[in-house]
């Protein structure tokens, strides 16, 4: 049974900092993975997606993945207050199509 | 159309009543997913369909919710005899080929009563 643990928050942070998400995950087999975002009363929606150790960026977004030790992390650079939700990693096994979800973590961006 | 389609957006039913919620996916997603997001929580896997194979139903909380899907189109979550319980949004997905990029309808809130 994979496990996707993410502190709920809430992860306040000003505006303008840096909001690091972070996610770990029991199953090392755990192959693909992913961070969607989810505003309060809307569906989850994909922001990132990471498949090698490393780092990935994407705007102000920068996924980071460690195999290894089994965590992968979000990054928001110049945090806006229109960042402010629930942030969910996801994750897959080799050749697996179904994803497991964490929680999620409550981000607010004071302004 | 442009993304999911879900319908409908809100559904109030009395225990022990039927339900039926309908997804229609992306064009072309091969891939069709349903998760079940109770108040504050996260996403809980109810089942997946993949084209024409057999469909992955080992997340069906019962024998009372049960799914189809025709092809690669439109797919319809029914629960029968609908619990307290049972009150959550449902959330369906799609995706191209199954690579986890998923695309998420608005989902159906039910609510028991």
């Amino acid at each position: 049974q994979k496990e996707v643990e993410q502190n709920s928050g809430p992860l306040s942070v000003p505006e303008g900092a840096i909001a690091s998400l972070n996610c770990t995950y029991s199953d090392r087999g755990s192959q693909s993975f992913f961070w969607y975002r989810q505003y309060s009363g809307k569906s989850p929606e994909l922001i990132m997606f990471i498949y090698s150790n490393g780092d990935k960026e994407d705007g102000r977004f920068t996924a980071q993945l460690n195999k290894a030790s089994q965590y992968v992390s979000l990054l928001i650079r110049d945090s806006q207050p229109s960042d402010s939700a629930t942030y969910l990693c996801a994750l897959s096994g080799a050749g697996s199509y179904q994803l497991t979800f964490g929680k999620g973590t409550k981000l607010s961006v004071i302004p | 159309g442009a993304g999911v389609s879900q319908s409908p957006s809100n559904k109030v039913t009395e225990k022990g009543k039927d339900v039926e919620l309908r997804c229609d996916p992306i064009s072309g997603h091969t891939a069709l997913y349903w998760y079940r997001q109770r108040l504050g929580q996260g996403l809980e896997f109810l089942i997946y369909f993949q084209g024409n194979s057999a469909p992955d139903k080992s997340g069906l909380p019962s024998d009372r919710f049960s799914a189809e899907r025709t092809g690669e189109s439109v797919s319809t979550l029914t629960i029968q005899r609908t619990q307290q319980e049972d009150s959550a949004v449902y959330l369906c997905a799609s995706s191209l080929e199954a690579r986890g990029e998923l695309f998420f309808g608005e989902g159906s809130r039910l609510t028991v009563l």
